[in-house]
């Protein structure tokens, strides 16, 4: 089985264009989060969606946003793009979201802000 | 805000020998736990985890210690492999806040 599927994998931009990151689930999962990483630190939680929802947010302004499709993968969005939106963008997914449970990464989608 | 924390940034050890990651975390509320290992230019991969209900709990080499009363959680690896060099994070589920991740180990392996 294939697991998370992330597009593109690498991304060039310039600040205060936009960008939008695709994502698809492991098959049977319903719910997707995702993740920015900064080069030398651990991810940090953007947002979960479930079932079409968001059900989660993390600390991130409101340049970033998010949707879950009737397929389950997902879209992220960031606007205006900043130099310190540079990072790897990784997706997760799992069975649920009500429970704690494992959540699979994909490969990240690495992008680079100009 | 909550935060997990990795009490090292680097570990060396010989090939072979046996390799133990350590993590303290702040969340008592937490009550899942996972360790993740990630390879140069690759996503997290899960490893291993543990409810809070457990305080030990074994995979494949790898073995995954609780302790809540010190709030501690260590990642032992048996008889390390070259393969096994990457960063290892451990994290923390909080339901639809997300996982907590540390800022990771470096684990090098020597011949």
């Amino acid at each position: 089985d294939a697991g998370v599927t992330q597009s593109p994998t690498h991304l060039i931009k310039t600040r205060g264009q936009q960008v939008t990151l695709r994502c698809s689930p492991i098959s049977g999962h319903k719910s997707v989060s995702w993740y920015q990483q900064v080069l030398g630190q651990g991810p940090q939680f953007i947002f979960q969606y479930y079932e079409k929802e968001e059900r989660g947010r993390g600390n991130f302004p409101d340049r970033f946003s998010a949707r879950q499709f009737p397929n389950y993968s997902s879209e992220l969005n960031v606007n205006a793009l900043l130099l310190g939106d540079s990072a790897l963008y990784l997706c997760a997914s799992s069975l649920v979201s009500y429970l704690p449970e494992t959540q699979y990464f994909g490969p990240g989608t690495r992008l680079l802000v100009l | 805000g909550e935060s997990v924390g990795l009490h090292l940034p680097t570990l060396s050890v010989q090939e072979g020998d046996n390799s133990i990651i350590n993590c303290a975390y702040s969340n008592s509320a937490s009550d899942y736990f996972i360790w993740y290992k990630q390879e140069s230019g690759k996503g997290p991969q899960f490893i291993i985890d543990i409810r809070s209900n457990m305080d030990k709990r074994q995979g494949q080499r790898v073995t995954v210690l609780l302790n809540k009363t010190v709030k501690h959680l260590s990642l032992q690896i048996a008889a390390t492999q070259p393969g096994d060099s990457a960063v290892y994070f451990c994290a923390q589920s909080g339901g639809a806040d997300g996982l907590t991740f540390g800022k990771g180990t470096h684990l090098i392996i020597q011949p």
